[in-house]
């Protein structure tokens, strides 16, 4: 089947503009991640979402980021006044749930998309 | 929280030889320790895992060692190959954390033929 596809895959504002950036899912995954990739660096994690409410929004960085996955398939990340330290790729990954043994770690695997690369100037 | 750290951030061998990357991790918690390679402007793709009730696991030309006592674990590449340069990413997670990625810093991996 099709994986983890994001929209626009480049996308340049400019400073204090708002942004959308769309992820879509593979197909039946409940879990959904954002995450944000500087230049040279390992991604970050922004949010978590488990089906459509989001379970660990603990990385998104200030008030001005807001993810929303009102369905629970497509998973919307917002950018209010952007700044230019906001330029990075933003990832999105899913991750499908199958059997799941406490206390043996889960067996699934997080699949991301190509990520979009946002450029604030 | 979790604290991945990763070394080396560069690495040059040539094709044929081994090449080995080395992480650590700072929560006794994570269960779950995953590698990827990134290609310049590509996502970043699983090329194997492992997890903490295990201490080694092999894929081909892949290996991974876990050691839970030291807190590290390690990506073994033998026979490289150029098509094997990329950056490669180490990462660690634990169920309590709705198993969010907490990544190291990458390895840029450079195979001359």
């Amino acid at each position: 089947g099709a994986g983890v596809s994001q929209t626009p895959s480049n996308k340049v504002t400019e400073k204090g503009k708002y942004v959308e950036l769309r992820c879509d899912p593979i197909s039946g995954h409940t879990a959904l991640y954002w995450y944000r990739q500087s230049l040279g660096q390992g991604p970050e994690f922004l949010i978590y979402f488990q089906g459509t409410g989001a379970a660990d929004d603990s990385g998104l960085p200030n008030d001005r980021f807001f993810a929303v996955r009102p369905e629970g398939s497509v998973s919307t990340l917002k950018i209010q006044r952007t700044e230019r330290g906001d330029s990075a790729v933003y990832l999105c990954a899913s991750r499908g749930e199958r059997d799941f043994t406490p206390g043996q770690g889960a067996r699934e695997t997080q699949y991301f998309g190509p990520g979009t690369r946002l450029l604030v100037l | 929280g979790e604290n991945v750290e990763q070394h080396p951030s560069t690495l040059s061998v040539q094709e044929g030889d081994s090449a080995v990357i080395k992480c650590t991790y700072s929560d006794s918690a994570s269960n779950y320790f995953p590698w990827y390679k990134q290609e310049l402007g590509k996502r970043p793709q699983l090329i194997i895992d492992i997890r903490s009730n295990v201490g080694e696991k092999k894929d081909q030309r892949i290996a991974v060692t876990l050691n839970k006592t030291a807190k590290h674990f390690s990506l073994h590449i033998t026979e490289t190959q150029p098509e094997d340069s990329a950056v490669y990413f180490c990462a660690a997670t634990s169920q309590t954390g709705f198993q969010k990625l907490v990544f190291g810093t990458g390895t840029r991996l450079l195979v001359s033929p």
